[in-house]
């Protein structure tokens, strides 16, 4: 299947600064992605959808100005956490969908800690 | 909406044993159903899916068969291996968007 990577794969900030987070599709070129936050022992939310070179579609609940994503190009996404609280540390998970069959290639994750 | 319940991990089973990962949903239509795998310090992997009722989707030695008079599509397996230990998702496609369960941890014992 499709690889899609994720950097920093942890990270540990201060309370009030901003982190940015890279999701990269190594071997093939994606239109749509998404990103999902996942808190322990509970399941993948989605945060937002975004196409190649257009503004993210973010769900509900989901605060745009603080959740920044850029979809640069088809291979690079990334999202930032701007001001981020203790209240964001989760596990942020970036995904693409590569066909007409939504079937979706995820990458590992990037664990956020906020002290 | 739609939604997914799976059963709570974890699963503690012995090398050979028989698998059964519960997974029921709630949807408007008939969505396409999901098993993901995910192994420690790895991303979610797509294990087997069914697009249609009585479709069963199988990869790996797993299986799972969409029923739509249970809307269940229950994750099993003839006899586990060690190398089986990983959580697993059950998901369908709602509106496009993928919906998960919360995920069973599975660990197999030698």
């Amino acid at each position: 299947g499709a690889v899609v990577s994720q950097h920093p794969s942890w990270v540990i900030c201060k309370s009030g600064t901003s982190v940015k987070i890279e999701c990269r599709s190594l071997d093939f070129q994606a239109t749509t992605m998404f990103w999902y936050r996942q808190f322990p022992k509970q399941s993948l939310m989605l945060m937002a959808t975004s196409n190649e070179g257009s503004k993210a579609t973010y769900e509900q609940g989901v605060e745009k100005d603080k959740f920044l994503i850029n979809h640069a190009s088809l291979t690079l996404s990334t999202l930032t956490v701007t001001s981020a609280h203790p209240e964001d540390s989760s596990f942020y998970i970036c995904s693409y969908t590569a066909n007409s069959y939504n079937e979706q290639f995820f990458g590992p994750g990037t664990r956020l800690t906020v002290l | 909406g739609d939604s997914v319940t799976q059963m709570e991990g974890p699963v503690t089973l012995s090398e050979e044993a028989f698998l059964t990962i519960n997974c029921t949903y709630t949807a408007t239509g008939y969505p396409s159903l999901f098993w993901y795998v995910q192994y420690p310090g790895e991303g979610l992997q797509l294990l087997l899916k069914a697009t249609k009722a009585d479709d069963k989707g199988s990869n790996k030695g797993f299986e799972a068969t969409y029923r739509k008079e249970t809307t269940s599509f229950h994750l099993e397996k003839g006899s586990v291996q060690v190398s089986d230990s990983a959580v697993y998702f059950c998901a369908l496609v709602g509106f496009q968007k993928l919906v998960f369960g919360t995920g069973t941890r599975l660990l197999v014992s030698p």
